[in-house]
């Protein structure tokens, strides 16, 4: 099936610092790519809506100064959280859409993180 | 926006039937339905989609009544294994040429020896 990666799967930072996340779907292109976060117990949160080669749509509420997102090309989107702080601190997950013949997404792994 | 109403938790025994149901009362005309499974810090997986009447794969069914205001993911001989949350997802919220996915709160199925 189709495979999207994420990376790193995890990082620990200390606050102020920034991180990014990759996302990268492996074996089809994507034409548009979702990122969501999720906190411990609770359900999957739309952050942003990823098209390549335009500027991604953030959900309400959604800070695009701090989560910036970038889609270079359909394999890669990329997440970059900056200034983080530990109210950041989530599992973000990444999910791509575009194989032909399926209009599900494909999941990443996820990619936790922790900043102190 | 279709939003999607579950059972917050079910539980069942290794071998039995289990049948999730999900409420999608605004579902739109051109909205799929989707199952997804997910275990503690992994991304979702793909269980299943279907726009009405009933698709079966090899893991699951997935049951959509004429109305298509809900929907029943069906888990047959459920194992240990399949001890995570499931969650339904109706693709729809058509802005700008882009859809909109929004997750419920999903499922957690606990399966008992």
């Amino acid at each position: 099936g189709a495979v999207v990666s994420q990376h790193p799967s995890w990082v620990i930072c200390k606050s102020g610092t920034s991180v990014k996340i990759e996302c990268r779907s492996l074996d089809f292109q994507a034409t548009t790519m979702f990122w969501y976060r999720q906190f411990p117990k609770q359900s999957l949160m739309l952050m942003a809506t990823s098209n390549e080669g335009s500027k991604a749509t953030y959900e309400q509420g959604v800070e695009k100064d701090k989560f910036l997102i970038n889609h270079a090309s359909l394999t890669l989107s990329t997440l970059t959280v900056t200034s983080a702080h530990p109210e950041d601190s989530s599992f973000y997950i990444c999910s791509a859409m575009g194989r032909p013949g399926h209009n599900e997404q494909f999941f990443g792994p996820g990619t936790r993180l922790t900043v102190l | 926006l279709a939003k999607t109403t579950q059972p917050i938790s079910m539980d069942s025994y290794e071998g039995q039937e289990v049948n999730i149901t999900c409420s999608h009362n605004n579902i739109a005309t051109n909205d799929y339905i989707t199952w997804y499974q997910q275990f503690p810090s992994q991304g979702p997986r793909f269980i299943i989609q279907g726009y009405k009447t009933k698709v079966t794969n090899e893991v699951a069914s997935l049951f959509i009544p004429a109305d298509r205001k809900s929907s029943t993911l069906s888990l047959p001989r459920v194992s240990l294994s399949d001890t995570a949350v499931y969650y339904c997802l109706v693709v729809g919220g058509i802005r700008g040429g882009s859809y909109i996915p929004t997750f419920g709160r999903g499922t957690s199925l606990i399966v008992h020896p």
